[in-house]
């Protein structure tokens, strides 16, 4: 199972929006709404921003929002805030009872 | 508070063996499926193994199928990876992870360990 595609890098200044694409197939992303997306600042244990593609956790702030259209996800977070900085993984369930993750976004607030 | 544990880690040649250990606290440690995450040093997340609420059903990734087993004692609290046959691609810090619904696996995690550092090198 290959790794679903993500960019390497986004950036974006205090107060602005950004997407995060995350790409699979008909086999995972396209063909389930079991898409997550975490939040990992490094040396940290990661943390779930949104299950099932557009769900919301308790505690996760609003600025961040999922959607997914065909097989493409995506993760919005608005009014980006310094602290956003991080890296970003999406994940699928792939239908073969396995997961699989995105190779990462690192984020940067300038 | 809802917390996971990981132990067990450390440096180990390859072909030799390792077990993890996850201790599970502040939640109904039986009633949930757990997962096993990695991070190779400079790579993203990888997903290693998952296994249901009562431990009948488990399922791996292909780069640790027959290698890999995943287990738990719900008397305990605990989850296991018995690591076999390590390869130096192995080396990660791995993390215990709780599915986020009970009793079901919807493949979204929520509770994440601090993780423990598995380096295999000769």
């Amino acid at each position: 199972q290959s790794a679903l595609t993500q960019p390497a890098s986004v950036s974006g200044s205090p107060g602005q929006s950004i997407t995060i694409s995350c790409t699979g197939t008909s086999s995972d992303v396209g063909g389930y709404n079991f898409v997550s997306w975490y939040q990992h600042h490094p040396g940290r244990a990661p943390k779930l921003m949104i299950y099932e593609v557009n769900n919301r956790p308790s505690g996760v702030s609003n600025r961040f929002s999922g959607s997914k259209s065909g097989n493409t996800a995506s993760l919005t977070i608005s009014g980006l805030q310094t602290e956003d900085e991080a890296d970003y993984y999406c994940s699928s369930y792939t239908g073969s009872s396995t997961l699989v993750f995105g190779g990462g976004t690192k984020l940067t607030v300038l | 508070q809802v917390q996971l544990v990981e132990s067990g880690g450390g440096v180990v040649q390859p072909g030799r063996s390792l077990r993890l250990s996850c201790a599970a606290s502040g939640f109904t440690f039986s009633s949930y499926a757990i997962h096993w995450v990695r991070q190779a040093p400079g790579k993203g997340l990888e997903w290693v193994a998952v296994i249901s609420y009562d431990g009948t059903n488990k399922y791996y990734a292909d780069s640790v199928k027959g290698r890999f087993t995943i287990s738990r004692d719900n008397s305990k609290n605990t989850l296991y990876l018995q690591m076999n046959s390590l390869r130096t691609e192995d080396s990660a810090v791995y993390y215990c992870v709780r599915e986020r619904w009970v009793l079901v696996v919807t493949w979204g995690m929520d509770v994440w360990g601090q993780g423990t550092t598995v380096t295999v090198s000769s």
